[in-house]
């Protein structure tokens, strides 16, 4: 089975410090996808990455930013956490050149206080 | 812009009833439409539609899509407790592979 994870379930962090998630998959997976998902917004892509070392912005990158320097590791960072950054975050990975049929991590619930 | 709607937003039956979902979408370069149920935290696959008018089937799940009226419907015959989850559409663009997603509908089965 493929596996995806995310390093923490739930995270309390403080307004103003850096926050790293990190997400880690087994499969040899090109494709690296980084969402958060929050109530009536459904998944919104915040960053993804198709190969080590390369990274493209999604629809909401601001306040963001990623790292991947193994292909297996895909790391999002939050530079100064904001309250408005509570959410929950999912990490994802696919093969290949399209992202079909992702798998998921179980997702890291930060809330930011 | 493009965008994916899921209608409704909530739902609530009773076990042995059959509910239907919805998934409208706009999207300029369709590729494939996907269906994925969310227990708790990470959401998984279910379905991949990309002609219309073929259903797919899986146990008491179907699903068909129609790129002629830019939605699609999950049916769940028989509904049980384990079938509560939000439910996800998600329409892949082929210009760039990214998936768009909907809001969700959050599915009760009440015993």
């Amino acid at each position: 089975d493929v596996k995806v994870t995310q390093s923490s379930r739930y995270l309390v962090k403080r307004t103003g410090e850096k926050v790293f998630l990190e997400c880690v998959q087994d499969m040899d997976h090109e494709n690296m996808f980084w969402y958060r998902q929050d109530p009536g917004l459904g998944l919104r892509l915040i960053y993804f990455s198709y190969d080590v070392k390369m990274k493209e912005k999604g629809d909401i990158p601001e306040g963001y930013s990623v790292s991947r320097e193994k292909k297996e590791r895909f790391s999002l960072i939050l530079e100064s956490a904001s309250t408005n950054q509570t959410s929950m975050y999912l990490c994802a990975s696919s093969p290949g050149e399209t992202n079909t049929e992702a798998f998921f991590g179980q997702g890291t619930r930060l809330t930011v206080v | 812009e493009d965008k994916v709607v899921q209608s409704p937003l909530s739902l609530v039956v009773h076990e042995g009833d059959t509910v239907t979902l919805n998934c409208s979408y706009e999207v300029t370069n369709f590729r494939s439409l996907l269906w994925y149920k969310q227990e708790k935290k990470a959401p998984t696959f279910l379905f991949m539609l990309t002609s219309s008018g073929i259903e797919k089937k899986s146990g008491r799940l179907s699903s068909i899509l129609d790129k002629k009226e830019l939605f699609s419907i999950l049916n769940i015959t028989a509904t049980q407790t384990g079938d509560s989850a939000v439910y996800l559409c998600a329409v892949e663009d082929r210009s760039n592979y990214q998936l768009i997603w909907g809001a969700g509908t959050k599915l009760i089965i009440k015993p």
